[in-house]
């Protein structure tokens, strides 16, 4: 068990819908990293938060959008949600943001588009 | 700009095989290199690490070295179980100038070890 919750463990929704990811990270753990993990594009960073503040961006489409929240957990939203949007969406925690701190994922939310 | 590449799977091993993974990766300055597993049904765990040249990173058995002249950080263990089976993901984290980390993963290799 890592520490890190991610709740729901599956979710189907429709096109043009919106949903929201929840992640709770491992106690003591400040920063909160998104992930994306598909058949085809392999694990692709998201975007990452520091206590609450936006750290780092990566491939984040404008129809995602994250935050963490002060009591350190952290939501991601996908909305106008297209088929290819389809994949298994990551949460990972560590202590810092340095370089040796070790990421501690959660289980993932499988997100089913139809 | 960084990447990772891993040799592509899946790999299918009898068990008590010797297991090599390979992996390469581009990068600016000096990366630290990971090894992270995914287990069926589970999220991605550290399964070793090197945060400079010549260090090797080993955890149950399993064993890569940070090579900066070939730029390799190949995973090998010596002797393989069932249990082993599972997607192995190499990654690395940079600095840039602006002083944010960035992890790049590699595709993943999926093991499969069969009795």
């Amino acid at each position: 068990d890592s520490g890190v919750t991610q709740t729901p463990k599956h979710l189907i929704t429709a096109t043009g819908q919106r949903v929201t990811l929840r992640c709770s990270p491992r106690s003591g753990d400040l920063s909160v990293y998104w992930y994306q993990q598909s058949l085809d594009q392999g694990l692709q960073f998201l975007i990452q938060y520091y206590n609450g503040e936006e750290r780092a961006k990566g491939n984040i489409l404008e129809r995602f959008s994250a935050q963490q929240f002060p009591d350190l957990h952290s939501e991601l939203n996908l909305s106008s949600l297209e088929l290819g949007d389809s994949a298994l969406y990551f949460c990972a925690s560590s202590v810092d943001t340095g370089r040796n701190s070790p990421l501690h994922f959660g289980n993932g939310t499988r997100l089913t588009v139809t | 700009g960084d990447s990772v590449t891993q040799m592509e799977g899946p790999v299918t091993l009898s068990e008590e095989a010797f297991l090599t993974i390979n992996c390469t990766y581009t990068a600016t300055g000096y990366p630290s290199l990971f090894w992270y597993v995914q287990y069926p049904g589970e999220g991605l765990q550290l399964l070793l690490k090197a945060t400079k040249a010549d260090d090797k990173g080993s955890n149950k058995g399993f064993e890569a070295t940070y090579r900066k002249e070939t730029t390799s950080f190949h995973l090998e263990k010596g002797s393989v179980q069932v249990s082993d089976s599972a997607v192995y993901f190499c990654a690395l984290i940079t600095i840039s100038n602006f002083g944010n980390e960035k992890l790049t993963f590699g595709t993943g290799t999926r093991l499969t070890i069969i009795p």
